[in-house]
């Protein structure tokens, strides 16, 4: 079962628009969330992050917010970019998993100019 | 910057034979993980190891196996590479508090 959803598997934005990247979750142990981005043949980077504790976090242009009643999280990306196109993951984890990430399966975007 | 290496960016085996995945990390961390990624599929977790010589399998470790004997370095060995282990193989290794760095990846071909 899956315990971190992406249901989109893409998504197409103009240029300057805001992108939205959302993300569901099941198990209500975790409490450490993370977005990372990957680019075609390079690993994923991280991008921005947000523990249970808050439901904010904002790093320049990524907002990541939380609603841990709703289990789920969202990215926005504000104004987006050309460079911004990439598949987005949805990650979480849990105290004493050893750090262990489960990841969702992925969003493209595609930002158009 | 954290660095993780991963030793080979393209690989070709044939059925049947052992692959060996090396991935090399230069920040003393003590967390490092192995995933593989397909299409429609996400990241899904092999094997991860929490100090040398410590390992604990992931969600899907049938027909791996792994090896970590000094900090540094955490290899992914295929006892007997099949055609459904045909994917990207991504490395990471953990810093507390700043989540993953992942290598490059290997692109696993199994023919």
């Amino acid at each position: 079962d899956q315990q971190v959803k992406q249901n989109s598997p893409s998504l197409s934005v103009q240029e300057g628009r805001i992108s939205i990247l959302n993300c569901d979750y099941t198990n209500s142990m975790f409490d450490y969330f993370l977005w990372y981005k990957k680019y075609p043949a390079e690993g994923p980077t991280f991008l921005i992050s947000i523990s249970s504790i808050k439901d904010k976090n904002e790093d320049g242009r990524f907002t990541v917010f939380l609603n841990k009643s709703a289990k789920h999280l969202s990215l926005h990306i504000v104004p987006s970019q050309p460079g911004d196109s990439a598949v987005y993951f949805c990650a979480a984890s849990s105290r004493g998993s050893n750090y262990k990430l489960t990841f969702g399966k992925g969003t493209l975007l595609t930002v158009n100019p | 910057d954290v660095k993780v290496t991963q030793s080979s960016r393209y690989l070709v085996k044939r059925t049947g034979e052992k692959v060996f995945l090396e991935c090399v990390q230069d920040m003393d961390h003590e967390n490092m993980f192995w995933y593989r990624q397909d299409p429609g599929l996400g990241l899904r977790l092999i094997y991860f190891s929490y100090d040398v010589k410590m390992k604990e399998k992931g969600d899907i470790p049938e027909g791996y196996s792994v090896s970590r004997e000094k900090k540094e370095r955490f290899s992914l060995i295929l006892e007997s590479a099949s055609t459904n282990q045909t994917s990207m193989y991504l490395c990471a290794s953990l810093e507390q508090g700043h989540g993953y760095t992942f290598g490059s990846g290997t692109r696993l071909t199994v023919v």
